[in-house]
């Protein structure tokens, strides 16, 4: 597609389940990366990947939290052992390299109850 | 610093008429700064940027304007329409970081 394309679009899980979210970023984009939006707030940054790699892992909030990119295009965050405030929209972007413009998703609504 | 949905600043514009929505960084080492605009219920979609080594740029019906003394960034919409209703994000990046900070957000609504 000619986007960033993310699924599932709306994820509802119970508590302490496993999630996993897909991106698909704009093809030949090296730069990938994951942002977590909660209601009211702007995205704040996860991870980055730089072709398969995770360059920068500093943003996920715990080691429940993970994710992979293993063939450098599409990724996968994944999320053990979900809470409830881990309910938010999960947006993932790329760009064509570190640096340029970044392009998002519409983003995966998970909602943990 | 961080606000909730009801505090998000909001700014009220009849159509037809020019926006100028704000943005303060705190960052001096940001050199790559991106507007963003976000409907309900989609992802941010990328409207303009501008690097340090500018103060103004502009796009279609849109203006970037960058204060580096005072880290202060607009974006200027001519001719504001319904469809401009959304909440507009400013972002920063500085060399060398891997990602983008934004801040809070700004609720634009246009009058009809």
């Amino acid at each position: 597609g000619a986007g960033v394309s993310q699924t599932p679009s709306n994820k509802v899980t119970e508590k302490g389940k496993y999630v996993e979210l897909r991106c698909d970023p704009i093809s030949g984009h090296t730069a990938l990366y994951w942002y977590r939006q909660s209601l009211g707030q702007g995205p704040e940054f996860l991870i980055y990947f730089q072709g398969t790699g995770a360059a920068d892992d500093s943003g996920l909030p715990n080691d429940r939290f993970f994710a992979v990119r293993p063939e450098g295009s599409v990724s996968t965050l994944k999320i053990q052992r979900t809470e409830r405030g881990d309910s938010a929209v999960y947006l993932c972007a790329s760009s064509s390299d570190s640096g340029n413009t970044i392009y998002f998703g519409e983003g995966s609504w998970l909602t943990v109850v | 610093g961080e606000s909730v949905g009801l505090h998000l600043p909001t700014l009220s514009v009849q159509e037809g008429d020019n926006s100028i929505i704000n943005c303060a960084y705190s960052n001096s080492a940001s050199d790559y700064f991106i507007w963003y605009k976000q409907e309900s219920g989609k992802g941010p979609q990328f409207i303009i940027d501008i690097r340090s080594n500018m103060d103004k740029r502009q796009g279609q019906r849109v203006t970037v304007l960058l204060n580096k003394t005072v880290k202060h960034l607009s974006l200027q919409i001519a001719a504001t329409q319904p469809g401009d209703s959304a909440v507009y994000f400013c972002a920063e990046n500085n060399a060398g970081a891997n990602n983008l900070f934004f801040g809070t957000g700004t609720r634009l609504t246009v009058i009809p």
